[in-house]
């Protein structure tokens, strides 16, 4: 089992809907969650931190944990072209904070 | 645009050669993480410095290692280079006094061994 799982996409999704990206991870006992947007070509860029069970808002972003089921999910709301990207899903563990990533969900939003 | 630097931005090698990259982290951050993301996958975790000390090491073997400077620059080398190391190696900078370690992506540098 992979410790971080998330589906390699591509997602597609029409200019204006919500984009759901999911996400699960393997150890209990990590604490911090973390999602990253990559553009094609470009280096990863942090756009979502979770740390307790619950939605966290932020713009169009939402960001959800539910630790008891192992899972974190990131939802897009009102989509855009430039929101086109690969998501990376990274939990943070061990000492010292390493963090582990997913494969990425590529996702492509169309007008 | 995070404030952490990377050089240089591409680099072509042969096999059984050595590189040395470079990364200098965001003002205030102490510590220091390279990742190697190979085309299609997510980062894998290397190292982290802190304070001048590895800190923690990834699935890799010895013949990657790297230092952090006083001023919490930090250097990745690879001796013997293999074609699989072909890949886009990052840095990421961090601050312990942030309460969540949150880490941020330099622009990264892109190895090919040929």
């Amino acid at each position: 089992q992979k410790e971080v799982e998330q589906n390699s996409g591509p997602l597609s999704v029409p200019e204006g809907a919500i984009a759901s990206l999911n996400c699960t991870y393997s150890d209990r006992g990590s604490q911090s969650f973390f999602w990253y947007r990559q553009y094609s070509g470009k280096s990863p860029e942090l756009i979502m931190s979770i740390y307790s069970n619950g939605d966290k808002e932020d713009g169009r972003f939402t960001a959800q944990l539910n630790k008891a089921s192992q899972y974190v999910s990131l939802l897009i709301r009102d989509s855009q072209p430039s929101d086109s990207a690969t998501y990376l899903c990274a939990v943070a563990s061990g000492g010292y904070n390493k963090l582990i990533f997913g494969a990425g969900t590529r996702l492509a939003v169309h007008p | 645009e995070t404030g952490v630097t990377q050089s240089p931005t591409h680099l072509i090698k042969t096999r059984g050669q050595q590189v040395t990259l470079r990364c200098s982290s965001q003002s205030g951050h102490n510590t220091v993480s390279w990742y190697q993301q190979a085309l299609g996958q997510g980062p894998q975790f290397i190292f982290q410095y802190y304070r001048e000390e590895e800190n923690g090491r990834g699935n890799f073997p010895p013949r990657f290692s790297g230092l952090q400077f006083p001023n919490y620059s930090s250097e990745l080398n690879v001796n013997a280079l293999e074609l699989d190391d072909s890949a886009l190696y990052l840095c990421a900078s961090s601050s312990e006094a942030s309460a969540y370690n949150e880490q941020f992506f330099g622009p990264g540098t892109r190895l090919t061994v040929l």
